[in-house]
């Protein structure tokens, strides 16, 4: 069973279109992180969420902790073509262990 | 701040020889890294938890004769990977916590090591 689970798994739209993608779970965590990994790359942090119901903005990247600490989401305001890559949600999971979605890939098309 | 390191980018390998990835952290001291691997359009797939002066944690099902782990020192964890077949050919990642920084479950990656086994 999955610990996080994120939709949609493929969103493909064109440049300065929005988009918002989904992070969710049973499970309450005490933080949640958002990645950007490219292709041949690691993952890079975009943000750690923290309390129920804070939002965050990084740029055109806006992130939401649910109020109930279980879920997130992240929306994307006038995509640009390098907002493209695989965005990974991930809480802790016991042990300093950090357990990832699966992930939402995005293509933003020029 | 917050840079961790990865040597080699890329390996190829032949099968049965044994191949050693190095995971650095640069600019702060890591008392635990992690090691992952990723299969083609999938996500991370925690291996090992790597802890300096004592021994890893691996997961369920990770061999852990066939996976070396090796955290010598505060900025340097290693993992060797024995007698490599071809289906350990896979994109492997390290990443480092910094206390000092951040918050708890913030973990910074390496850029990762493509490794093919022929």
């Amino acid at each position: 069973t999955q610990l996080l689970e994120q939709s949609p798994q493929f969103l493909s739209i064109q440049e300065g279109e929005n988009l918002t993608v989904y992070c969710n779970s049973s499970s309450v965590f005490s933080s949640l992180q958002w990645y950007r990994q490219e292709p041949g790359e690691g993952p890079v942090l975009l943000v750690t969420v923290v309390t129920g119901g804070e939002v965050k903005k990084l740029k055109r990247l806006t992130f939401q902790f649910g109020d109930a600490r279980k879920d997130s989401s992240l929306h994307i305001t006038a995509a640009q073509p390098g907002d493209t890559g695989l965005y990974l949600c991930a809480g802790a999971a016991g042990n300093n262990r950090l357990a990832f979605g699966k992930g939402n890939q995005v293509v933003v098309i020029p | 701040g917050a840079v961790v390191s990865q040597h080699p980018s890329r390996v190829i390998c032949k099968s049965g020889t044994s191949v050693k990835i190095e995971c650095r952290s640069l600019d702060f001291q890591a008392t635990t890294m992690f090691w992952y691997r990723q299969f083609p359009k999938q996500s991370l797939m925690l291996m090992a938890t790597s802890n300096e002066g004592s021994k890893a944690t691996y997961e369920q099902g990770v061999e852990k004769d066939k996976f070396l782990i090796n955290h010598a020192s505060l900025t340097l964890s290693t993992l060797t990977v024995t007698s490599a077949h071809p289906e350990d050919s896979s994109f492997y990642i390290c990443s480092a916590r910094d206390l000092r920084r951040g918050l708890d479950n913030e973990q910074f990656f390496g850029p990762g090591t493509r490794l093919t086994v022929l």
